[in-house]
């Protein structure tokens, strides 16, 4: 099976821009997760999504939103960017929702000028 | 305090010896614990999931489990080269809110030849 995909790989943008990153699960899985990677911070949940509706949410403010189609792929948009949040974007993937048993992808290097 | 903690090493080993992570946790309500292995510049890679306390051996990797002590421990028997990386344990804690993927920062690992 193809593992997890995600695009762009690597991204700058400007302070106050918006990004959109897309992410393809592994064919079968339902749910798809976001993780946000610094090395201040270490990895940190953003937010799961399993049939089209969010389940899960971390601590990440309203700028960071996300959405699920119904083949599964999952978008993740951040608005008005800060300096902050360069960062690595993960994404993850597993067959079952309550954010078990994931699989990552390769992830988006995001960097905020 | 961190709600899950490891120590970020590095933890050097030689060759064919067993290495030692250990990683607490402050939700008492855990219910599923997992360990990720990340190489430098590559994203994380599921290698255990526990669920019961115990322990649960895969291959030259044991998971522990100890509920009560609110504390998870991974082993690594013959360490190789090869298992040089950063080992992320990770807690699903469930919040009133829904569930949260909570990592701790991660051990570094050195299995020196």
């Amino acid at each position: 099976k193809a593992g997890v995909t995600q695009t762009p790989r690597y991204l700058i943008k400007t302070r106050g821009q918006q990004v959109t990153l897309s992410c393809s699960p592994i064919s079968g899985h339902r749910s798809v997760s976001w993780y946000q990677q610094t090395p201040g911070q270490g990895l940190q949940f953003l937010f799961e999504y399993f049939s089209e509706t969010q389940r899960n949410k971390g601590n990440f403010p309203g700028r960071f939103s996300g959405r699920q189609f119904s083949n599964s792929r999952s978008e993740m948009n951040v608005s008005t960017l800060e300096l902050g949040d360069s960062a690595l974007y993960l994404c993850a993937s597993s067959p079952w929702g309550g954010l078990v048993e994931q699989y990552f992808g390769p992830g988006t290097r995001l960097t905020v000028t | 305090q961190k709600e899950v903690e490891q120590n970020s090493g590095p933890l050097s080993v030689p060759e064919g010896a067993i290495a030692s992570l250990n990683c607490t946790y402050s939700d008492r309500g855990s219910q599923s614990f997992f360990w990720y292995r990340q190489y430098s510049g590559k994203s994380p890679e599921l290698i255990m999931s526990i669920y019961s306390n115990g322990d649960k051996e895969d291959g030259r990797f044991t998971a522990q489990l100890n509920k009560a002590s609110q504390y998870v421990s991974l082993l690594i028997r013959d360490s190789q080269p090869s298992d040089s990386a950063t080992y992320l344990c990770a807690v699903n804690m469930n919040k009133a809110a829904g569930n949260k993927l909570t990592f701790g920062g991660g051990t570094r690992v050195l299995v020196k030849p």
